[in-house]
């Protein structure tokens, strides 16, 4: 299995600003995938993390907001810009290994 | 587009009692997972069934797939209260449904 961490884990953020998610993984992965999970609901892909290249964005997700950084196979981060308390969220990296998709911890953010 | 659709949303349940979660999806996908999320911490990775007729089981809990219906059922045996989570399928690039919400009371 794949072992993924998670930093900040949680924080507290001032409306306006930014805060960039780090995701490392134990080992190389070929995909590598950022959700977000709002309160009491399901998850949301927002991108997928591609190696070498832009990310992919969903529907309703763009670069602006969400810029991804994947400089290798084991590592990405997720900067959330410009926050506004509807952003406040769980925001969890996945990567894919051995046919399983694996989550990390999740970090979680409230804008106020 | 690919739809996920779970049911029970809820479910409440007495010790030592069986029941199945359902899972449908709306368009053909090769793998289907399931998860356990309990409050307040990340995905747990149950299952991950990647043909037709799969059936994993691990303790308590039992996956089926049918690629053919569009359907994964979750089966619970004998509950207990530590099975007490929220519980996701997930389809194709993880599209996840809304979840279960299990609750296994005395």
């Amino acid at each position: 299995s794949a072992v993924i961490s998670q930093k900040p884990s949680r924080d507290i953020c001032q409306r306006g600003t930014s805060l960039t998610i780090q995701c490392q993984v134990d080992s190389q992965v070929t995909m590598m995938f950022w959700y977000r999970q709002q309160p009491g609901q399901s998850l949301t892909l927002i991108a997928t993390a591609n190696q070498g290249s832009e990310a992919t964005y969903e529907s309703g997700f763009v670069i602006d907001k969400f810029p991804i950084s994947r400089p290798n196979l084991t590592f990405s981060t997720l900067t959330v810009s410009n926050m506004s308390p509807e952003d406040s969220s769980i925001y969890l990296c996945s990567a894919s290994s051995k046919n399983t998709i694996y989550f990390g911890e999740g970090s979680w953010l409230t804008v106020v | 587009e690919l739809k996920v659709e779970q049911n029970p949303l809820f479910l409440s349940m007495q010790e030592g009692k069986n029941y199945t979660i359902y899972c449908n999806y709306s368009t053909t996908s090769d793998r289907l997972y399931w998860y356990r999320q309990d409050p307040g911490k990340s995905l747990e990775s149950l299952f991950v069934l990647l043909s037709n007729g799969a059936v994993k089981q691990e303790g308590r809990l039992m996956a089926s797939l049918d690629t053919k219906a569009r359907l994964s059922t979750l089966h619970i045996t004998a509950a207990v209260h530590d099975l007490s989570a929220t519980y996701f399928c997930a389809v194709g690039r993880l599209v996840f449904g809304k979840g279960t919400k299990l609750t296994v009371n005395p």
